[in-house]
């Protein structure tokens, strides 16, 4: 079984500050994680993925993500922050495993972030 | 590639009436989920399809609900009776699953706004 559970359901931030979304997994395999990002009224898009390389990932628009294991961990974080930058953003937990049958993501309840100009 | 295809992008329809969502999958993928969205709710899981099989259809509301995958490019959830409380957004997700892909990474649509009055 998995799951995922995000800490904060709402964070806000001023322009120019850092961002900081974080995520706890619990997986029973190896698992991949992602963060997903959804702009208001438009669908999910992947801003990052961890599969089994490098724990610090790296996605698009300067977001940045580390896997660390013994924190069952995968917080999201930006440097600074942009007035664009405010959405909801999921973290998802999928089985590793690359079999038949395990290709469901179980996605958290988002975190809504607001950026303050 | 277009990415995945939805439509109608937004349905209107009145209670007790007939409602189908079309989706086209990412060309070449074999995995097709449909989820639904609201806000109280959050993102839930309908149904998926691995190579046009129904895998998984634990997350369909009742009877009312149905979905087809007749080919790999084509996939319809239909809804009939449609009533009020399926008022929603409705995405279409495909993915690359099992050993041909490096993760469940998965492609959404722009989501299908179903209003039933």
């Amino acid at each position: 079984a998995q799951s995922v559970t995000q800490l904060d359901s709402h964070v806000s931030v001023s322009e120019g500050t850092p961002v900081l979304l974080r995520c706890n997994y619990s997986s029973s395999y190896s698992p991949s994680l992602f963060w997903y990002v959804q702009h208001p009224n438009k669908g999910l898009q992947l801003l990052l993925k961890y599969t089994s390389a490098a724990t610090l990932v790296k996605g698009i628009n300067g977001f940045e993500a580390e896997f660390k294991k013994s924190e069952t961990s995968f917080h999201l974080t930006k440097p600074s922050a942009h007035m664009s930058d405010a959405a909801e953003y999921f973290c998802v937990v999928s089985d590793r495993r690359r079999d038949f049958g395990n290709e469901k993501l179980t996605f958290g309840t988002g975190t809504r972030l607001t950026i303050i100009p | 590639d277009a990415g995945v295809i939805q439509s109608p992008r937004h349905e209107v329809t009145e209670m007790g009436q007939e409602v189908t969502l079309r989706c086209k999958p990412i060309s070449g993928h074999n995995s097709l989920f449909w989820y639904r969205q609201t806000m109280m709710r959050g993102l839930e899981l309908l149904i998926y399809f691995n190579n046009n099989v129904p895998i998984d259809d634990s997350g369909m509301p009742e009877d009312r609900f149905s979905a087809k995958m007749p080919n790999a490019s084509f996939s319809t959830l239909k809804i009939q009776p449609s009533e009020p409380r399926d008022s929603a957004v409705y995405f279409c997700a495909s993915s690359l699953s099992g050993l041909a892909g490096d993760s469940n990474e998965q492609f959404f649509g722009p989501g299908t706004r179903l209003t039933v009055l």
